[in-house]
C-alpha cells in the first residue's frame, strides 16, 4: 500500500522559477525522504529529514516537514531545465521497508 | 563503486515464457529490494531482503513470482509463466540498513514487454 501522496501530479514552470511539491502520509514515520527519477532512469536519493526536524536544505532544494499535519514539501528554487524530472516522496517507519508516493512530474522549460 | 547493475536492461518476450531479471547489490549493502514500476500503479514494493533472507513478500503479485538472493551479490525475480500484464519496468534497489535511517541506491531497471 502506498502512503506517501504526492500533490500536484504534475507541474510545469519556466526556469528561474521556483517549483513547490507536498507529500501527505497516513502514520508516524522515523523520516521522510525525497527522491527523482529522470525519464527512463532509477531512482535517485535527494535528500532525508528526520521526525525531529522540520526543515532542511541541500543547495537549491529546500524540505519542510510537519508532523502534526503529516506532511512535508520539497521546494527547488531557481529551477532549470535539467530539474525536469519525477519526484517522489517515501516514508520510513520502523521495522518497515520505504513506501513510496506516486510522485510529482515536473516540467521546467526554456 | 558501479552502483546497483541489472540485467538485461530490456526484456521482450511471448506470453508464458519464463523470465528472469538478475541484480547486483552494492557492495556492503545489507538489503536488497524489488520493485516494479507501471504508469498505472506507479512503484509497487515486490520484495525486499535483508542479509540474504526474505523478510516481506507481501508485495509480489501471485505464485508466478518468485525472488532468489542465493549470496549478498546476486539476486534474481522470476516471472514463470509471463503474462501481459506483466508488462513494466522492474527496479532492484540496495541499502545499507543502519538504524532507522537508510536511503537505497537504484539499478536502472529492466523493461519487459511480454506480448
Amino acid at each position: 500500500s502506498q502512503q506517501g501522496e504526492e500533490d500536484p501530479q504534475a507541474l510545469s514552470i519556466q526556469e528561474g522559477e521556483n517549483a513547490t511539491m507536498n507529500c501527505s502520509y497516513k502514520t508516524s514515520i522515523n523520516n521522510l525522504q525525497w527522491y527523482r527519477q529522470n525519464s527512463g532512469r532509477g531512482l535517485v536519493h535527494l535528500i532525508l529529514i528526520r521526525s525531529n526536524e522540520r526543515e532542511k536544505h541541500s543547495g537549491r532544494l529546500r524540505v519542510t516537514l510537519d508532523t502534526s499535519k503529516k506532511s512535508s514539501s520539497l521546494l527547488i528554487t531557481a529551477s532549470r531545465a535539467a530539474d525536469t524530472a519525477s519526484y517522489f516522496c517515501a516514508t520510513d517507519q520502523a521495522g518497515t521497508a520505504l513506501i513510496f508516493g506516486k510522485g510529482t512530474t515536473l516540467s521546467v522549460s526554456s | 563503486d558501479a552502483g546497483v547493475i541489472q540485467s538485461p536492461r530490456h526484456e521482450v518476450t511471448e506470453m508464458g515464457q519464463e523470465v528472469t531479471l538478475r541484480c547486483k547489490p552494492i557492495s556492503g549493502h545489507n538489503s536488497l529490494f524489488w520493485y516494479r514500476q507501471t504508469m498505472m500503479r506507479g512503484l509497487e514494493l515486490l520484495i525486499y531482503f535483508n542479509n540474504n533472507v526474505p523478510i516481506d513478500d507481501s508485495g509480489m503479485p501471485e505464485d508466478r513470482f518468485s525472488a532468489k538472493m542465493p549470496n549478498a551479490s546476486f539476486s534474481t525475480l522470476k516471472i514463470q509463466p509471463s503474462e501481459p500484464r506483466d508488462s513494466a519496468v522492474y527496479f532492484c534497489a540496495s541499502s545499507l540498513r543502519q538504524g532507522a535511517q537508510e536511503t537505497q541506491y537504484f539499478g536502472p531497471g529492466t523493461r519487459l514487454l511480454v506480448l
